[in-house]
C-alpha cells in the first residue's frame, strides 16, 4: 500500500481558499488518489478522486503533481461547514485489495 | 434507500454479551465494507465483501468478530462476548465496485459497560 503524509492540522479563515497537501511518494501507477472528509460525529464522505489529471467537482478541486508523488485538495472558499478531518487515500484500482486504508488525516479548522 | 442505513444508531451492552450490528447498503452496490473508529482515533478496516467473492476478513481483530452478507445486500457484524475495548463507532460503507466512491452510513455507537 502507498503510504501518505499529511499535516496533522491546518487553520483557515472563512471564505478564503484552503490548500490541503498530501505526499504519497510510493504511489503506484495504477493507484487513484481519493479524498474523503469526516465532519464531527458523522461517517466519512467522499470528496473527490483522480489519477493523473487535475479534477474539479462542486465540492473541491484536486491538483495532482506531474510525478504523482503528491497532490493538493483545494477548497476555493472555506465555510464553517468545511471544518472536518480530511483524508488522502491512494487506492489500487482493480486490485485484489478493495478496502480504503484511512490514515490520521488533516484536521481543518475554519475561523469565522 | 437513498443512503447507507445502519442500525441501531446506539447500543449499550454489558461485557460478555453478544451484539449484532446491521448495515443496509445502497441498492445495487456490490461492495460493502465495515470499519470501526474508537474515540479520537482514525478508521480501522474490519472486513470487506465484493459480490459473490469470499470476504476479505484480514482486518477482524479477533475470532469474536464475524460478519455475513445475505443475498448480496444486507450485512450483519456480530461481536461475541463483548469486551470494553470493543467500544467504538462501527461504520459501514458501500460502493458500486473497486475504485469507486464509498458512501458511508452514520454508524452504530457501541458502548460496552
Amino acid at each position: 500500500d502507498a503510504k501518505t503524509t499529511q499535516p496533522n492540522s491546518m487553520e483557515s479563515n472563512e471564505e478564503e481558499p484552503v490548500h490541503l497537501p498530501c505526499n504519497h511518494s510510493t504511489i503506484s501507477g495504477t493507484d487513484y488518489i481519493h479524498w474523503y472528509r469526516q465532519l464531527p460525529s458523522q461517517g466519512p464522505e467522499y470528496v473527490i478522486h483522480g489519477l493523473t489529471s487535475n479534477v474539479n467537482n462542486r465540492m473541491a478541486s484536486l491538483a495532482i503533481a506531474e510525478d504523482r508523488k503528491s497532490s493538493t485538495l483545494i477548497l476555493h472558499r472555506a465555510t464553517l461547514r468545511d471544518a472536518a478531518v480530511y483524508y488522502c487515500i491512494p487506492e489500487e484500482y482493480g486490485g485484489s485489495q478493495g478496502n480504503l486504508i484511512f490514515g490520521k488525516g488533516t484536521k481543518l479548522s475554519v475561523k469565522p | 434507500g437513498a443512503g447507507v442505513s445502519q442500525s441501531p444508531s446506539n447500543k449499550v451492552t454489558e461485557k460478555g454479551k453478544d451484539v449484532e450490528l446491521r448495515c443496509d447498503p445502497i441498492s445495487g452496490h456490490t461492495a460493502l465494507y465495515w470499519y470501526r473508529q474508537s474515540l479520537g482515533q482514525g478508521l480501522e478496516f474490519l472486513i470487506y465483501f465484493q459480490g459473490n467473492s469470499a470476504p476479505d476478513k484480514s482486518g477482524l481483530p479477533s475470532d469474536r468478530f464475524s460478519a455475513e452478507r445475505t443475498g448480496g445486500s444486507v450485512s450483519t457484524l456480530t461481536i461475541q462476548r463483548t469486551q470494553q475495548e470493543d467500544s467504538a463507532v462501527y461504520l459501514c460503507a458501500s460502493s458500486q465496485g473497486l475504485g469507486l466512491g464509498y458512501t458511508f452510513g452514520s454508524g452504530t455507537r457501541l458502548t460496552v459497560v
